[in-house]
């Protein structure tokens, strides 16, 4: 099956800077791109959704502003966790797939520790 | 709106028992998709089944199975002589329309003792 990479995998940054987070399918080009975000012994949340090219759609309650998401490619998203605070840890997953298609591919996520 | 609703929170077995895990879902799409993923501790999803709405077939792989009944809108799960290895959050998903978007369930721990 198609490969999506994730990078970091984990990462611990001080609360106030800000940490980057790429995702990138390996053999496939992905027009869609979605993020979520898994907090300890939850389920996965849909943060946003990204087409290569456009402005990302966030789901409601997610602030943009501080979850800033570009698809510049058809390759890579990534996501910047902006000014983060504690609360912000959690694990980060990103989903890649073609448009109206169910074949959809996950990687393998990147572990937020914000100190 | 679709919903997915995965009641049991946690499940402890001893090995060699069988167990299902059980999954309804909510839609008023008529075409869908359903699947069952698996994340041991290491947190990566591993895809297990995508079925659907217009294939009703159960499917049986290795020690799982799955039951597909539109009829109570039900996707369950079901692990054969259950083993450590099968330790690990299982999640239900549904997935509709032309966004993608892929809602789950809020999974069941199964944990699998000797």
């Amino acid at each position: 099956g198609a490969v999506v990479s994730q990078h970091p995998s984990w990462v611990i940054c001080k609360s106030g800077t800000s940490v980057k987070i790429e995702c990138r399918s390996l053999d496939f080009q992905a027009t869609t791109m979605f993020w979520y975000r898994q907090f300890p012994k939850q389920s996965l949340m849909l943060m946003a959704t990204s087409n290569e090219g456009s402005k990302a759609t966030y789901e409601q309650g997610v602030e943009k502003d501080k979850f800033l998401i570009n698809h510049a490619s058809l390759t890579l998203s990534t996501l910047t966790v902006t000014s983060a605070h504690p609360e912000d840890s959690s694990f980060y997953i990103c989903r890649a797939g073609l448009a109206l298609d169910y074949e959809q591919y996950f990687g393998p996520g990147t572990r937020l520790t914000v100190t | 709106a679709q919903k997915v609703t995965q009641a049991q929170t946690e499940i402890s077995v001893v090995e060699k028992e069988d167990v299902t895990l059980d999954c309804v879902y909510e839609t008023r799409d008529t075409t869908y998709y359903l699947f069952w993923y698996k994340q041991p501790p290491s947190g990566e999803l591993v895809f297990l089944i995508r079925r659907n709405s217009f294939d009703e077939q159960n499917e049986i792989s290795g020690r799982y199975s799955w039951n597909f009944q539109k009829s109570t809108s039900s996707f369950n799960f079901t692990i054969t002589a259950s083993q450590v290895v099968d330790s690990a959050v299982y999640f239900c998903a549904l997935m509709t329309g032309t966004a993608s978007k892929l809602t789950f369930g809020t999974g069941t721990r199964l944990q699998v003792t000797l």
